[in-house]
This record gives C-alpha cells, structure tokens and sequence, in this order.
C-alpha cells in the first residue's frame, strides 16, 4: 500500500489529453514539493516534473504538473504512443523522514 | 554529464547480505548539493525508496528497511554503496542508484541492475 495514491492507470487516444492525480497528506504532498517520473517499458525511471510544477530541460511543454493542498496532477497534452508508459509521483514524507513514491500509473495511448 | 552506474551480484542466497555499488562519472559525489540514494522495484510493482546518502556520510533510511540496511559513502572512488542484510525473496528485485536533489527530486538515475534472491 502505497502513502501517496494514483490511478492504476489511465488511457486517451493519440493527440488527445490525459490527467494523472497523486493523492497525499499534510506531511507528504501538502508541505513539500512534488516530481513526476516516466518508466518507458524496460527502462529505468526518468525525471518529468520537479518542483511540482517546473520541467528538466529536453522535457517537452507537453507534460505540466500541478499541486493544489495535499493532491498533485500531471497533465500530458497532444498524446502520442511514445509516451506510453508508467507514470510515478514522489515527495518527501516529513513526519517519517523519507521518501514516498505513488504506486505508478500505466497510460494506455489507444 | 553525470552518469550513475550500478554493480554487484545479480544472485544472492536467502539470509545473506546484498551488496551494491554505484559509480558515480562526470562528476563529484562530494557536491553539496545533492545526496545519492537507492531506489528499487520488485517485479511488475512500483519504485520503493531504500536510502539515501550525503557525501559528509549522514544517512536517511526507509523506516521498513532501516534494521537491514547500510548506505555508505566513498568519496575517493566517487562511489557509495548498499548493503541489505538477511535477504528473503521479497527483496528480489531491480536496484537503482540515482542523484537526489534533497527534498525536490531523484534527477538522474542510474540503469538499474536486477537482483535475485534464491538458493
């Protein structure tokens, strides 16, 4: 059971937009910041969102992310089957002091 | 560009330690910025955070692992290492290494390197 909570998974047709909700708390997502991370089948994570809302450079504007109090949100516009993928939210976890991770969302680019 | 690399044994007997090193390459495990930690994923399950490390050697680890687990650090070989005592085969997974911007992101990873956990 993960602490922070995601869809297990989410689809949308190609050039169409999909939104991945992560759901925390006080001590997780509501007090500290919040990244995305994309797992291209066979591949080790990659950084998509840091910050919650701020993009590493080579990642396209297409994927943009959100927080609102203790919930975060990716959005990933102009789908393509590239992207095709599970999906990760991560923050730090201040009442324990470690890391939490979501339980990862597929997308499904139909 | 900074590169992370995983190394260790890919099989480990049931109750014994597993014993990981990540080489660090573009650049220096004693930034200030940032700490090194270890992340793994059992198979078909999601990222589940292990520890992570600062180059001065202070550690944080996950509450569930923290009495089977050392993270170490050495700075002269730009390296730091895991080690994971009485494995079970819960712990049969694939080990990453990855850069931690402290409290904000893991913004490199390394390629991951699988672990079995059998006799």
């Amino acid at each position: 059971q993960s602490v922070l909570t995601q869809p297990p998974s989410v689809s949308a047709a190609p050039g169409q937009k999909v939104t991945i909700s992560c759901s925390g708390s006080s001590s997780n997502i509501g007090n500290n910041y919040v990244s995305w991370y994309q797992q291209l089948p066979g591949t080790a994570p990659k950084l998509l969102i840091y910050d919650n809302n701020k993009r590493p450079s080579g990642i396209p504007d297409r994927f943009s992310g959100s927080k609102s109090g203790t919930s975060a949100t990716l959005g990933i516009t102009g789908l393509q089957t590239g992207d095709e993928a599970d999906y990760y939210c991560g923050t730090w976890d201040s009442s324990l002091s470690f890391w939490v991770f979501g339980g990862g969302t597929k997308l499904t680019v139909l | 560009q900074l590169q992370l690399q995983e190394s260790g044994p890919g099989l480990v007997k049931p109750s014994e330690t597993l014993s990981l090193t990540c080489t660090v390459s573009g650049g220096s495990i004693s930034s200030s910025s940032y700490y090194w930690g270890w992340i793994r994923q059992p198979p078909g399950k999601g990222l589940e955070w292990i520890g992570s490390i600062y180059y001065s050697g202070s550690t944080y680890y996950n509450p569930s692992l923290k009495s089977r687990v050392t993270i170490s650090v050495d700075t002269s070989k730009n390296q730091f290492s895991l080690k994971l005592s009485s494995v079970t085969a819960a712990d049969t997974a694939v080990y990453y290494c990855a850069r931690l911007r402290f409290l904000e992101c893991m913004d490199v990873w390394g390629q991951g390197t699988t672990v079995t956990v059998s006799s």
